[in-house]
């Protein structure tokens, strides 16, 4: 079976510009997770889609945000990006809420 | 989710057994243990869960203590490619989220 895979793997923004990231699950699997890596945060938890819907969402500002679509394809979007958003973005999917997640190999985003 | 408290980093001989300890001495009742590495600037890997019987799969061994408020994460022959970051995380059954702590950094030398 084919792992999650996150599109595109690196990327570089400017200040204020915008991106989108997109993530495919394993398939069958209908809830996928998004987390931030930074140095300085560790891994934090942004929000998690199932069956189209945010179930749960972390302690993050508005610019972050995401959607899923009926195939439980996901992606996530941040506005007006800053300097802070420098990160690792990854995308983890799972077959049912609360089962183990499968992440995939992130998403990382330069802001310059 | 209950806190966890790991020690920093440790060292493995290749060929040895690695035993990672795991505190989570507030854990409730339907609270799961996981067990999840990340090689350095890769996804995080799953390797193993529990409740409160020991586990094990093709990758290790996990077991709990019978007051569950410590494990320990078992890497039977350890080799250079498990050298990563191990992140013990304590999870409510229906919980979607993962909170990571900082982990063990575990080094497997030659």
């Amino acid at each position: 079976k084919a792992g999650v895979t996150q599109t595109p793997r690196y990327l570089i923004k400017t200040r204020g510009q915008q991106v989108t990231l997109s993530c495919s699950p394993i398939s069958g699997h209908r809830s996928v997770s998004w987390y931030q890596q930074t140095p300085g945060q560790g891994l934090q938890f942004l929000f998690e889609y199932f069956s189209e819907t945010q179930r749960n969402k972390g302690n993050f500002p508005g610019r972050f945000s995401g959607r899923q679509f009926s195939n439980s394809r996901s992606e996530m979007n941040v506005s007006t990006l800053e300097l802070g958003d420098s990160a690792l973005y990854l995308c983890a999917s799972s077959s049912l809420r609360g089962a183990e997640q499968y992440f995939g190999p992130g998403t990382r985003l330069t802001v310059t | 989710d209950a806190k966890t408290t790991q020690p920093p980093s440790m060292d493995c001989a290749e060929g040895r057994a690695a035993n990672l300890p795991c505190n989570h001495s507030t854990i409730s009742g339907n609270e799961y243990v996981y067990w999840y590495r990340q090689i350095h600037s890769q996804g995080p890997q799953y390797i193993i869960h529990g409740l409160k019987n020991n586990e094990t799969n093709e990758m290790a061994s996990l077991i709990i203590t019978e007051d569950r408020k410590s494990s320990t994460l078992i890497l039977p022959h350890a080799t250079l490619r498990d050298t990563a970051v191990y992140y013990c995380i304590v999870r409510d059954g229906t919980a979607s989220k993962l909170t990571f702590g900082t982990g063990t950094r575990l080094q497997v030398t030659l």
